[in-house]
């Protein structure tokens, strides 16, 4: 079935470099994109989302760009804390008569070193 | 604002035997999901819910696992009889209503181990 990855299993950066975890989706149809944050023992929590009619959105140190032409998604994090430390989440939703149903991909852990 | 709650924290059970989770979402939540989330994998979704009825359970292995949201408030999902593959993470989550537009806000989840 359709499904969403990443690149890179693990990332390790210092504290004060700017982050990019990458992320690949299959689905054509997905119009609907959301990066997610885990931190060990909580469930995922809305860092950033984007749709398919935009290429770039920014938040508060964050930045999602959408590149659909070859179906790829990062999330950049500018001047990464310790506490950035986490597994983070691509999530598609397909549209159309998905309700809001949301495919996740792998995971990305982020260790930010002091 | 309280968050989606859930219980019990950790189960620890045998295969063949049964467990049930509990899930309360944000006061006002429509909407309410079931995920699981096996080690080092994405959440997968379950079983979804608009009040007290089934939106989507496609992914919902049903001859062991049933969920119910009675009274479109709180939820219970179920497993009989567990398997190993079953060791899992179990993720609630709440919107205010179905659609994309809707973010989720996810509990801590339940961590269970089948032995």
């Amino acid at each position: 079935g359709e499904s969403v990855g990443l690149h890179l299993p693990t990332l390790s950066v210092q504290e004060g470099d700017n982050s990019i975890i990458n992320c690949a989706y299959s689905n054509s149809a997905s119009d609907y994109f959301i990066w997610y944050k885990q931190e060990s023992g909580k469930g995922p929590q809305f860092i950033i989302d984007i749709r398919s009619n935009m290429d770039k959105r920014q938040g508060q140190r964050v930045t999602v760009l959408l590149n659909k032409t070859v179906k790829h998604l990062s999330l950049q994090i500018a001047a990464t804390q310790p506490g950035d430390s986490a597994v983070y989440f691509c999530a598609e939703n397909a549209g159309g008569t998905s309700y809001g149903k949301l495919t996740f991909g792998q995971g990305t852990i982020l260790t930010v070193h002091p | 604002e309280a968050g989606v709650a859930q219980s019990p924290r950790y189960k620890i059970i045998e295969k063949r035997q049964s467990v049930a989770f509990w899930c309360n979402p944000i006061s006002g939540h429509a909407t309410l999901y079931w995920y699981q989330q096996i080690l080092g994998q994405g959440p997968k979704l379950l079983i979804q819910f608009q009040n007290n009825g089934v939106v989507d359970d496609s992914q919902l292995p049903k001859d062991r696992f049933s969920a119910e949201r009675l009274k479109g408030v709180d939820s219970t999902l179920k497993i009989q009889p567990a398997k190993l593959e079953d060791s899992a993470v179990y993720l609630c989550a709440s919107s205010q209503r179905t659609g994309p537009n809707s973010e989720q806000f996810f509990g801590p989840g339940t961590r269970l181990t089948v032995l």
